[in-house]
Protein backbone atom coordinates (compact mmCIF):
# COMPACT_ATOMS: atom_id res chain seq x y z
CA UNK A 1 0.00 0.00 0.00
CA UNK A 2 0.86 3.50 -0.31
CA UNK A 3 2.98 5.17 2.56
CA UNK A 4 4.26 8.40 3.18
CA UNK A 5 6.85 8.84 5.70
CA UNK A 6 7.91 11.63 7.77
CA UNK A 7 10.03 12.09 11.01
CA UNK A 8 7.39 11.86 13.40
CA UNK A 9 10.20 13.38 15.89
CA UNK A 10 10.15 16.92 16.68
CA UNK A 11 12.95 19.38 15.29
CA UNK A 12 14.30 21.40 17.21
CA UNK A 13 16.59 23.92 15.67
CA UNK A 14 18.48 27.60 16.86
CA UNK A 15 17.17 31.00 15.20
CA UNK A 16 19.15 31.89 11.96
CA UNK A 17 20.00 27.60 10.98
CA UNK A 18 19.02 25.74 8.20
CA UNK A 19 16.21 23.23 8.92
CA UNK A 20 15.82 20.50 6.62
CA UNK A 21 12.14 18.11 6.83
CA UNK A 22 12.22 14.79 5.31
CA UNK A 23 9.46 13.06 3.11
CA UNK A 24 10.25 9.55 1.66
CA UNK A 25 7.53 7.25 -0.13
CA UNK A 26 6.94 4.16 -1.04
CA UNK A 27 4.35 2.49 -3.30
CA UNK A 28 3.65 5.68 -5.18
CA UNK A 29 4.52 7.53 -8.41
CA UNK A 30 3.34 11.13 -7.98
CA UNK A 31 2.99 13.43 -10.49
CA UNK A 32 2.59 16.35 -7.94
CA UNK A 33 4.35 16.60 -4.25
CA UNK A 34 3.21 19.49 -1.92
CA UNK A 35 4.33 20.90 0.92
CA UNK A 36 2.19 22.58 3.85
CA UNK A 37 2.14 24.24 7.34
CA UNK A 38 0.08 23.37 9.86
CA UNK A 39 -0.35 25.50 13.24
CA UNK A 40 -2.63 24.16 16.42
CA UNK A 41 -6.22 24.46 16.48
CA UNK A 42 -6.02 25.79 12.12
CA UNK A 43 -6.28 23.92 8.82
CA UNK A 44 -3.22 23.48 6.61
CA UNK A 45 -1.43 26.16 4.44
CA UNK A 46 0.07 25.33 1.13
CA UNK A 47 3.38 26.01 0.87
CA UNK A 48 5.24 24.85 -2.10
CA UNK A 49 4.27 22.88 -4.77
CA UNK A 50 6.84 20.83 -7.29
CA UNK A 51 6.49 18.61 -10.49
CA UNK A 52 7.48 14.51 -10.87
CA UNK A 53 10.11 16.70 -13.76
CA UNK A 54 11.13 18.92 -11.55
CA UNK A 55 14.51 19.00 -9.28
CA UNK A 56 14.21 21.84 -7.10
CA UNK A 57 11.89 24.83 -6.19
CA UNK A 58 12.54 27.98 -4.29
CA UNK A 59 10.59 30.58 -2.76
CA UNK A 60 11.42 33.23 -0.92
CA UNK A 61 13.27 31.30 2.49
CA UNK A 62 11.94 27.85 1.25
CA UNK A 63 13.24 25.33 -1.36
CA UNK A 64 11.85 22.07 -2.35
CA UNK A 65 13.80 18.87 -3.77
CA UNK A 66 12.55 16.44 -5.24
CA UNK A 67 14.34 13.03 -6.34
CA UNK A 68 11.28 10.41 -8.18
CA UNK A 69 14.34 8.02 -7.88
CA UNK A 70 14.96 8.05 -3.94
CA UNK A 71 11.59 8.32 -3.53
CA UNK A 72 12.59 11.42 -1.55
CA UNK A 73 11.92 14.66 -1.21
CA UNK A 74 13.81 17.46 1.27
CA UNK A 75 12.15 20.78 2.63
CA UNK A 76 14.08 23.31 3.70
CA UNK A 77 13.75 26.53 5.53
CA UNK A 78 16.91 28.61 5.46
CA UNK A 79 17.47 31.74 7.52
CA UNK A 80 14.61 30.11 10.32
CA UNK A 81 12.92 32.32 12.70
CA UNK A 82 10.55 31.04 15.77
CA UNK A 83 7.82 31.97 13.92
CA UNK A 84 8.34 29.07 11.58
CA UNK A 85 7.69 26.76 14.65
CA UNK A 86 5.10 24.77 13.21
CA UNK A 87 3.86 21.18 12.04
CA UNK A 88 5.22 20.53 8.45
CA UNK A 89 3.37 17.98 5.82
CA UNK A 90 4.17 16.18 2.81
CA UNK A 91 1.63 15.26 0.55
CA UNK A 92 1.55 13.81 -2.57
CA UNK A 93 -0.94 13.90 -5.77
CA UNK A 94 -1.28 11.05 -8.13
CA UNK A 95 -1.83 11.65 -11.72
CA UNK A 96 -5.46 11.93 -12.90
CA UNK A 97 -6.67 12.38 -9.43
CA UNK A 98 -6.90 15.29 -6.96
CA UNK A 99 -6.78 13.86 -3.31
CA UNK A 100 -4.14 14.46 -1.53
CA UNK A 101 -2.64 11.78 0.16
CA UNK A 102 -0.47 13.53 3.12
CA UNK A 103 1.93 12.37 5.53
CA UNK A 104 2.01 12.42 9.46
CA UNK A 105 3.79 15.58 9.62
CA UNK A 106 7.22 16.77 11.32
CA UNK A 107 6.79 19.86 14.29
CA UNK A 108 9.55 21.76 13.84
CA UNK A 109 10.52 23.95 16.75
CA UNK A 110 12.70 27.14 16.36
CA UNK A 111 14.46 28.24 19.32
CA UNK A 112 15.31 32.13 19.42
CA UNK B 1 -10.92 37.52 -0.41
CA UNK B 2 -12.53 35.54 2.80
CA UNK B 3 -10.93 31.86 3.08
CA UNK B 4 -13.15 28.77 3.33
CA UNK B 5 -15.26 28.07 6.28
CA UNK B 6 -16.36 25.72 8.09
CA UNK B 7 -19.84 25.19 10.78
CA UNK B 8 -19.52 24.33 13.55
CA UNK B 9 -15.86 24.53 14.46
CA UNK B 10 -16.57 21.57 17.74
CA UNK B 11 -19.34 19.28 18.03
CA UNK B 12 -19.66 17.07 21.15
CA UNK B 13 -22.52 14.57 20.57
CA UNK B 14 -23.34 10.84 21.73
CA UNK B 15 -23.08 7.46 20.06
CA UNK B 16 -25.82 6.85 17.56
CA UNK B 17 -26.88 10.10 16.80
CA UNK B 18 -26.78 12.79 13.73
CA UNK B 19 -24.29 15.42 12.57
CA UNK B 20 -23.66 17.42 9.95
CA UNK B 21 -20.84 19.71 9.13
CA UNK B 22 -20.51 22.95 6.84
CA UNK B 23 -18.09 23.83 4.55
CA UNK B 24 -18.40 27.26 2.56
CA UNK B 25 -15.48 26.69 0.13
CA UNK B 26 -13.73 30.01 -1.16
CA UNK B 27 -15.98 31.72 -3.73
CA UNK B 28 -15.29 30.51 -7.50
CA UNK B 29 -13.78 27.36 -6.66
CA UNK B 30 -15.26 24.40 -7.91
CA UNK B 31 -13.52 22.13 -6.88
CA UNK B 32 -14.02 20.69 -3.44
CA UNK B 33 -12.64 18.18 -0.86
CA UNK B 34 -13.25 16.81 2.37
CA UNK B 35 -10.43 15.17 4.79
CA UNK B 36 -10.56 14.27 8.18
CA UNK B 37 -7.78 13.28 11.23
CA UNK B 38 -8.56 10.90 13.62
CA UNK B 39 -6.33 10.75 17.04
CA UNK B 40 -2.86 10.47 16.25
CA UNK B 41 -3.49 9.75 12.32
CA UNK B 42 -2.59 11.30 9.31
CA UNK B 43 -4.81 13.30 7.07
CA UNK B 44 -6.71 11.29 5.36
CA UNK B 45 -8.85 12.37 2.04
CA UNK B 46 -12.64 11.11 2.01
CA UNK B 47 -14.09 12.13 -1.00
CA UNK B 48 -14.06 15.16 -3.92
CA UNK B 49 -16.50 17.32 -5.55
CA UNK B 50 -16.25 18.87 -8.93
CA UNK B 51 -19.18 21.63 -8.93
CA UNK B 52 -22.12 19.57 -7.02
CA UNK B 53 -20.95 16.31 -8.74
CA UNK B 54 -18.91 14.12 -6.56
CA UNK B 55 -15.49 13.28 -8.68
CA UNK B 56 -14.02 10.89 -6.36
CA UNK B 57 -15.38 8.85 -3.20
CA UNK B 58 -12.97 6.20 -2.86
CA UNK B 59 -11.79 7.80 0.78
CA UNK B 60 -15.49 7.68 2.28
CA UNK B 61 -15.30 5.09 4.98
CA UNK B 62 -18.82 3.76 4.95
CA UNK B 63 -22.50 4.25 4.04
CA UNK B 64 -22.67 6.30 7.72
CA UNK B 65 -21.63 9.35 5.85
CA UNK B 66 -22.95 11.07 2.99
CA UNK B 67 -21.85 14.45 1.79
CA UNK B 68 -23.63 16.85 -0.86
CA UNK B 69 -22.98 19.88 -2.54
CA UNK B 70 -26.24 21.30 -3.86
CA UNK B 71 -25.87 24.00 -6.58
CA UNK B 72 -22.26 23.53 -6.25
CA UNK B 73 -21.68 26.25 -3.78
CA UNK B 74 -21.44 24.85 0.10
CA UNK B 75 -21.36 21.30 1.29
CA UNK B 76 -22.67 19.29 4.08
CA UNK B 77 -21.36 15.46 5.41
CA UNK B 78 -23.68 14.20 7.59
CA UNK B 79 -22.62 11.04 9.62
CA UNK B 80 -25.64 8.72 10.74
CA UNK B 81 -25.27 6.83 12.85
CA UNK B 82 -22.18 8.19 14.68
CA UNK B 83 -20.39 5.78 15.87
CA UNK B 84 -16.86 6.53 18.26
CA UNK B 85 -14.21 5.75 15.88
CA UNK B 86 -15.84 8.48 13.77
CA UNK B 87 -14.16 11.29 16.59
CA UNK B 88 -11.57 13.62 14.82
CA UNK B 89 -11.01 16.75 12.72
CA UNK B 90 -12.74 17.02 9.72
CA UNK B 91 -10.82 19.22 7.31
CA UNK B 92 -12.82 20.86 4.27
CA UNK B 93 -10.57 22.18 1.24
CA UNK B 94 -11.45 24.32 -1.98
CA UNK B 95 -9.22 24.27 -5.26
CA UNK B 96 -9.87 26.53 -8.51
CA UNK B 97 -7.36 24.75 -10.78
CA UNK B 98 -8.92 26.16 -13.98
CA UNK B 99 -6.40 29.73 -12.85
CA UNK B 100 -3.75 27.97 -11.03
CA UNK B 101 -3.27 24.64 -12.38
CA UNK B 102 -1.01 24.06 -9.85
CA UNK B 103 -3.03 22.10 -7.47
CA UNK B 104 -2.97 23.53 -3.89
CA UNK B 105 -5.57 23.11 -1.89
CA UNK B 106 -6.63 25.87 0.65
CA UNK B 107 -7.99 24.39 3.90
CA UNK B 108 -10.99 25.69 6.69
CA UNK B 109 -10.05 25.48 10.27
CA UNK B 110 -11.66 22.11 10.37
CA UNK B 111 -14.30 20.91 12.68
CA UNK B 112 -13.75 19.06 15.87
CA UNK B 113 -15.97 15.97 16.16
CA UNK B 114 -16.30 13.83 19.32
CA UNK B 115 -18.50 11.37 19.73
CA UNK B 116 -19.05 10.00 23.01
Amino acid sequence: SQKIEQNSEALNIQEGKTATLTCNYTNYSPAYLQWYRQDPGRGPVFLLLIRENEKEKRKERLKVTFDTTLKQSLFHITASQPADSATYLCALRGTGRRALTFGSGTRLQVQP
Amino acid sequence: EAGVTQFPSHSVIEKGQTVTLRCDPISGHDNLYWYRRVMGKEIKFLLHFVKESKQDESGMPNNRFLAERTGGTYSTLKVQPAELEDSGVYFCASSQEKTSGRGEQYFGPGTRLTVT
